[in-house]
This record gives structure tokens, C-alpha cells and sequence, in this order.
């Protein structure tokens, strides 16, 4: 069965700091890895994915994620955090296809000026 | 170009009453799923669809039910409504990402 893991259930950062937001995974077969974010009162919106190819993804508003195959690890990092990154962080996997996704629990990112 | 829409944003139900949420995409997008959203448990799959006529069951979807008679709508139906589906449910279709409409948020009292 495939599963998603998320930690942290808060991450705070000082605006400037790098943030890592850590998700691991659990799946039959190949992996297909994505990182979503979450506004106050919206829908998520796609930052990036990991399908095959590069480990290093790099996605929306700076964004990047290392895809770790012996760790079993996707975390979400950025070099530099601003305090508008302040949302709701959410790793998912596939094993099929990209169609049904397994979504973490979420990760709160906070980041304090 | 609209995206993922959803109708109604908010919606207070007595329990054992009955609602229709809705949902359109003009995106032409065969994949479309419903989830719902609770604090601490992230998204949860109730139904989805891979095409009109079809449709299957996902992790949650007892309570709900779903019919797909066109590519662009994908209407989730609350027979009997019970305190237990209070939530933010989210519709979203997939064409190698998935696009999320903005939710609405179910309270059932």
C-alpha cells in the first residue's frame, strides 16, 4: 500500500533562513512524488514533481525538492524563506500513474520576520 | 478559462438532510476526484473518475455518492447528511498534475 509521511506538523523559519519541509514515502514500485501548497481559504496549488530523471526538482516561487531513493525522502527546501511562504505544505505519491494520489498529512510552514 | 469550479463556498445541513456539491472543469480533462479535507488528516479520497460514465471508489466514500454523465461535471451527493462529513471538500481534476477547485466548506449540525 502506498503511504506519505509528513513529521513535522509545524515548521518555523526566520525570514532569509533555507527551509526544509521533510516528507517520506512508502510505495510499490517507482515513485511519482509531488509537493502542493495551501493557502488560508484555497484550494491547493502544484509547486513540483518528481517523475524520473534529475533527483534535484525545482518548482514554483523558488522551490526545490531532492528525491532520495535510499531514504525513501522528497523534503521540500528553499534557500532563502520569505514570510509569504507562510502556508500549508502537502507531499503526495503515486505509484501508478499521476492520476491517484496519496496525500500527506500537511506541514504548517511559518515564517517570522 | 475558469479552472476547477465548486458550488456552493459554504453550506450549513441539518443531519439527514440531503445536498448535491458541484463541480465543473473546462479544462477537457478526463481525471477528475473528489477529497475532503479534516484537520491532521490531510486529503482523503472519496470518489473519482476516469472518464465520463465511469467512476470508482477512493479511500473515504461511504455516505457519498457520485455520477459522471459528462467530461465536464462531477457532482458529489450527500444522501443523508451526518455531523461526521463537516469538512472542506475539494474537487480537482488531473492531466499530469492535478488542479484543484477552491473548496467548499460543509458543516453538518
Amino acid at each position: 500500500a502506498q503511504s506519505v509521511a509528513q513529521p513535522e506538523d509545524q515548521v518555523n523559519v526566520a525570514e532569509g533562513n533555507p527551509l526544509t519541509v521533510k516528507c517520506t514515502y512508502s510505495v510499490s514500485g517507482n515513485p511519482y512524488l509531488f509537493w502542493y501548497v495551501q493557502y488560508p481559504n484555497r484550494g491547493l496549488q502544484f509547486l513540483l514533481k518528481y517523475i524520473t530523471g534529475d533527483n534535484l526538482v525545482k518548482g514554483s516561487y523558488g522551490f526545490e525538492a531532492e528525491f532520495n531513493k535510499s531514504q525513501t525522502s522528497f523534503h521540500l527546501k528553499k534557500p532563502s524563506a520569505l514570510v509569504s511562504d507562510s502556508a500549508l505544505y502537502f507531499c503526495a505519491v503515486s505509484s501508478y500513474n499521476t492520476d491517484k494520489l496519496i496525500f500527506g498529512t500537511g506541514t504548517r510552514l511559518q515564517v517570522f520576520p | 478559462n475558469a479552472g476547477v469550479t465548486q458550488t456552493p463556498k459554504f453550506q450549513v445541513l441539518k443531519t439527514g438532510q440531503s445536498m448535491t456539491l458541484q463541480c465543473a472543469q473546462d479544462m477537457n480533462h478526463e481525471y477528475m476526484s473528489w477529497y475532503r479535507q479534516d484537520p491532521g488528516m490531510g486529503l482523503r479520497l472519496i470518489h473519482y473518475s476516469v472518464g465520463a460514465g465511469i467512476t470508482d471508489q477512493g479511500e473515504v466514500p461511504n455516505g457519498y455518492n457520485v455520477s459522471r454523465s459528462t467530461t465536464e461535471d462531477f457532482p458529489l451527493r450527500l444522501l443523508s447528511a451526518a455531523p461526521s462529513q463537516t469538512s472542506v471538500y475539494f474537487c480537482a481534476t488531473t492531466q499530469g498534475e492535478q488542479y484543484f477547485g477552491p473548496g467548499t466548506r460543509l458543516t453538518v449540525t
